[in-house]
């Protein structure tokens, strides 16, 4: 069974705290997103990367970054962690290839992070 | 730009009854289109897709038909059961952008 598993599922950080969210894939996949999910806005991306060690922005890159220094293993940092970055967040992977498209993505179950 | 618009849940149903969940999108070119479901404590997950006008997506007795005279693609079911209870997305994908641009979600509540 193809599995994305994100390292925490809540999260409690004081404001300016640097944070880091992990995401893991075993299904060999060659991208992987980052989404915040807010209620009434649906899913925002916020970062993706398509290859290890490369990383382009989505719609809201502001206050994050990420690294992928492993095929299967993305992460999201919070430099500095403010109250208006309380949410969910999700990680996702898919595959490339023949007959591979970039829009069937897995999810992980999201961390729900709070920062007070 | 590109944007997908669903109805605000949420919807309540009961079991067995008849489920439409309204979707428009708008968008330069010609995108795929995607209902993704959300189950309680899980992950998002691809519940069905249509890729060119016309195309009907359809799994566990949900379906959705691409229509682009009128920019839709409404999830419909014929009869809905308690385990349906979820929140359902709707979705496009560009391939010029390689992104997903998600709706605002749609609860979706059945009681037995």
């Amino acid at each position: 069974d193809v599995k994305v598993t994100q390292s925490s599922r809540y999260l409690v950080k004081r404001t300016g705290e640097k944070v880091f969210l992990e995401c893991v894939q075993d299904m060999d996949h060659e991208n992987m997103f980052w989404y915040r999910q807010d209620p009434g806005l649906g899913l925002r991306l916020i970062y993706f990367s398509y290859d290890v060690k490369m990383k382009e922005k989505g719609d809201i890159p502001e206050g994050y970054s990420v690294s992928r220094e492993k095929k299967e293993r993305f992460s999201l940092i919070l430099e500095s962690a403010s109250t208006n970055q309380t949410s969910m967040y999700l990680c996702a992977s898919s595959p490339t290839g023949t007959g591979a498209r970039g829009y069937e993505q897995y999810f992980g179950p999201g961390t729900r992070l709070t920062v007070t | 730009g590109n944007s997908v618009t669903q109805m605000e849940g949420p919807v309540t149903l009961s079991e067995e009854a008849f489920l439409t969940i309204n979707c428009t999108y708008t968008a330069t070119g010609y995108p795929s289109l995607f209902w993704y479901v959300q189950y309680p404590g899980e992950g998002l997950q691809l519940l069905l897709k249509a890729t060119k006008a016309d195309d009907k997506g359809s799994n566990k007795g949900f379906e959705a038909t691409y229509r682009k005279e009128t920019t839709s693609f409404h999830l419909e079911k014929g009869s809905v059961q308690v385990s349906d209870s979820a929140v359902y997305f709707c979705a496009l994908w560009m391939d010029s952008s390689y992104k997903l641009i998600f709706g605002s979600g749609t609860r979706l509540l059945v009681r037995p």
